[in-house]
């Protein structure tokens, strides 16, 4: 069975500092992966997504990068924060030909 | 451009009654549809999808769907509704073809009152 992790669980940051959010799939070859925001009580907006290692296509420009170094890892960075980064972020994958996504955890973050 | 309407930011009902979440979609050509659910707290979760074939398609938890081109809705069913079916719905929309954007309408929150 696939799994998917995702870390860490939360994280309160200052604005203007760094960040990592990291996202494992356990458990499936070479899926289709997603990164996701969502604001407090909002609807979802698709960030990044990548279809095969080292290659990533952006969605939306919110001052945020992403890159996926392994098959099954899909990393969101930023080298400065912004208050409106705040939010849910949500990794997602998606089997090739299956369409629908599978998505994680989630991780929460409060920029202050 | 592809975009998704749900109508209703709030839906209460009582337990027992049916229940209907409304979407609506804009895309010229054929779309991939989806029904996700997230509970107070939590991630979202696959209940349903229409790709192509039946228009009425059947997902988790007991959930229905009806895909109608000539009005460009999918809306979502259940009979009957339970206490648990509580959460907010989202509508969700691919561009067919290996298009790989997904654009989420803005949700439904669902109460159901026991």
């Amino acid at each position: 069975a696939q799994t998917i992790h995702q870390w860490p669980v939360a994280e309160i940051k200052a604005v203007g500092s760094p960040l990592s959010l990291g996202c494992t799939i356990k458990g499936k070859s070479s899926p289709n992966l997603y990164w996701y925001w969502q604001a407090t009580g909002g609807t979802l907006q698709q960030l990044f997504y990548s279809i095969t290692v080292g290659q990533v296509e952006s969605v939306v420009q919110l001052n945020l990068s992403a890159s996926r170094p392994k098959d099954d890892q899909f990393i969101l960075s930023t080298e400065k924060l912004l208050l409106s980064h705040s939010g849910f972020y949500l990794c997602a994958w998606e089997r090739t030909g299956g369409y629908e996504q599978y998505f994680g955890p989630g991780t929460r973050l409060t920029v202050l | 451009a592809q975009s998704v309407d749900q109508p209703d930011a709030h839906v209460t009902l009582s337990e027992g009654a049916s229940l209907e979440l409304r979407c609506s979609y804009s895309y010229s050509a054929a779309p991939y549809l989806f029904w996700y659910v997230q509970y107070p707290g939590q991630s979202l979760q696959f209940l349903l999808k229409y790709i192509t074939g039946d228009t009425v398609v059947k997902g988790t938890k007991g959930f229905e769907a009806e895909f109608r081109k000539s009005n460009s809705s999918f809306n979502l069913k259940k009979s009957p509704a339970h206490w648990s079916d509580s959460a907010k719905y989202f509508c969700a929309l691919e561009a067919g073809g290996s298009n790989y954007k997904l654009t989420f309408g803005k949700g439904t929150l669902l109460t159901v009152t026991p």
